[in-house]
């Protein structure tokens, strides 16, 4: 069966600090991945959505960035970290397009920045 | 700029009251939608989905939900509650011909179920 992981689960860091949180995904080929944020009392905001290695779609322009090194792995950065890049981070997986597909979501990580 | 509105962030029920929880999209298109639940302690997850045909849809745990184009909603219902459905509920709806990527998340409501 598929399986995601994300790590860490949460996360102090300094403003100014860089950040990485990685997420991959055990037991299916070529998925599309997604980085969302999630805000108290809002909704799931999509980050980032990648259809294969190396190949990364911005859907909000900010600080942070995204790359997919590996078909199963996806991993969320910044360079330096601002009070507001602090929530919930969630990635997820789809077979295909997430409009029409069931995602499968990490455990998500929190980020507090300080 | 497309939208999705759950009128109720935070509910509280009975066992075995009725539960409809309200869902709202703003979009004169073609939609998919969904309902993702997350327990306490798991991860979100599908509940339903609704693509095309019966605009009755049932989902996993007694779960249904209505399709009504004309009044551009989608509301979860069950008949009767149970203190394991206590969870964070989101709605979330793609309009089809827009970013197929693209899901348009409600910002939850939060069921808590009395024992």
């Amino acid at each position: 069966s598929q399986t995601i992981h994300q790590w860490p689960a949460t996360l102090v860091q300094p403003v100014g600090s860089p950040l990485s949180l990685e997420c991959t995904v055990e037991g299916t080929s070529n998925p599309n991945l997604y980085w969302y944020r999630q805000a108290a009392g809002r909704g799931l905001q999509l980050l980032f959505y990648s259809v294969g290695i190396g190949q990364i779609s911005s859907e909000v322009p900010q600080n942070l960035s995204a790359s997919r090194p590996q078909d199963r792995q996806f991993i969320l950065s910044s360079k330096k970290l601002l009070l507001s890049d602090s929530g919930f981070y969630l990635c997820a997986w789809s077979a295909g397009l997430a409009g029409a597909n069931e995602q499968f979501f990490g455990p998500g990580t929190r980020l507090t920045v300080l | 700029a497309q939208s999705v509105s759950q009128h109720n962030h935070h509910v509280i029920l009975s066992e075995a009251a009725s539960l409809e929880l309200g869902c709202n999209y703003s979009y004169g298109g073609t939609v998919n939608l969904f309902w993702y639940v997350q327990y306490p302690g798991q991860h979100l997850q599908l509940l339903l989905k609704y693509f095309s045909g019966d605009p009755l849809v049932k989902g996993i745990k007694g779960f249904e939900a209505e399709f009504i184009k004309s009044k551009f909603s989608f509301n979860l219902r069950k008949p009767s509650v149970q203190w394991s459905d206590t969870a964070e509920y989101f709605c979330a709806v793609n309009a089809q011909g827009d970013s197929n990527y693209q899901l348009i998340w409600g910002a939850g409501t939060k069921l808590i179920i009395k024992p």
